[in-house]
């Protein structure tokens, strides 16, 4: 079964307000990526990090993996409409190296 | 451009029929895989190929068949559909499995009724 885990399931906000999705693996991970999903969509690849403790930022976009490599966040700043969608994040699976997704967070952005 | 081309984007089935959803790429990738998608339950993983005659299991593989006979392409097989097979199916490439990214086709939304 899937071994990387994603909270919240689903997030309402209001225009303007942050949003942050979480990714939790029980095992250490080599690397961690993040996509996107529009609705009606399909996933497109938004980053990926490799180091311990790495952060990335992305204009509103903040991405960071922990010092252990098993957990990750998402954070996004004063949310938009465009940001609609279904973030997954995906790492290796434990002793391979074939990506197992998250089953996504879906960010509803009321206007 | 760089794009992976699913085909069909629709189809209903009735249960029993043989169907195949073809899968190409254009990137030369070796990696190449199969989703389905549903509900609250993310991406699952059917079959995934790290090259030319290649091909493992995923996480749920039971009632699928896959080959891949040429690099670029990944059909998917269903030889005997049924209903909880219903759901929407991505494949997807990458140069390196989980250390590049994965590029996505457009989907396949399937009925099986």
């Amino acid at each position: 079964g899937q071994q990387v885990m994603q909270i919240p399931q689903y997030q309402h906000v209001q225009e303007g307000e942050d949003f942050t999705t979480y990714c939790n693996s029980s095992t250490t991970l080599s690397n961690i990526q993040w996509y996107k999903q529009r609705p009606g969509g399909h996933p497109v690849f938004l980053i990926q990090l490799v180091k311990s403790g790495e952060v990335k930022k992305q204009k509103r976009l903040t991405i960071q993996v922990g010092e252990a490599k098993k957990n990750s966040s998402l954070h996004i700043t004063a949310t938009q409409t465009t940001d609609v969608g279904t973030y997954f994040c995906a790492g290796p699976k434990g002793g391979s190296y074939i990506p197992t997704f998250g089953r996504g967070t879906s960010l509803i952005v009321h206007p | 451009e760089a794009q992976v081309t699913q085909n069909p984007r629709y189809l209903i089935t009735v249960t029993g029929k043989k169907l195949t959803v073809t899968c190409s790429q254009n990137m030369n990738h070796e990696y190449m895989s199969w989703y389905r998608q549903d509900p609250g339950l993310g991406l699952r993983q059917i079959y995934y190929s790290m090259n030319v005659e290649v091909t493992d299991k995923g996480d749920v593989p039971e009632g699928y068949k896959v080959s891949r006979k040429e690099k670029r392409n990944f059909p998917l097989i269903l030889e005997s559909p049924s209903p909880n097979q219903t759901s929407l199916y991505f494949c997807a490439s990458s140069f390196n499995p989980g250390g590049t990214e994965a590029f996505f086709g457009q989907g396949t939304r399937l009925t099986v009724v």
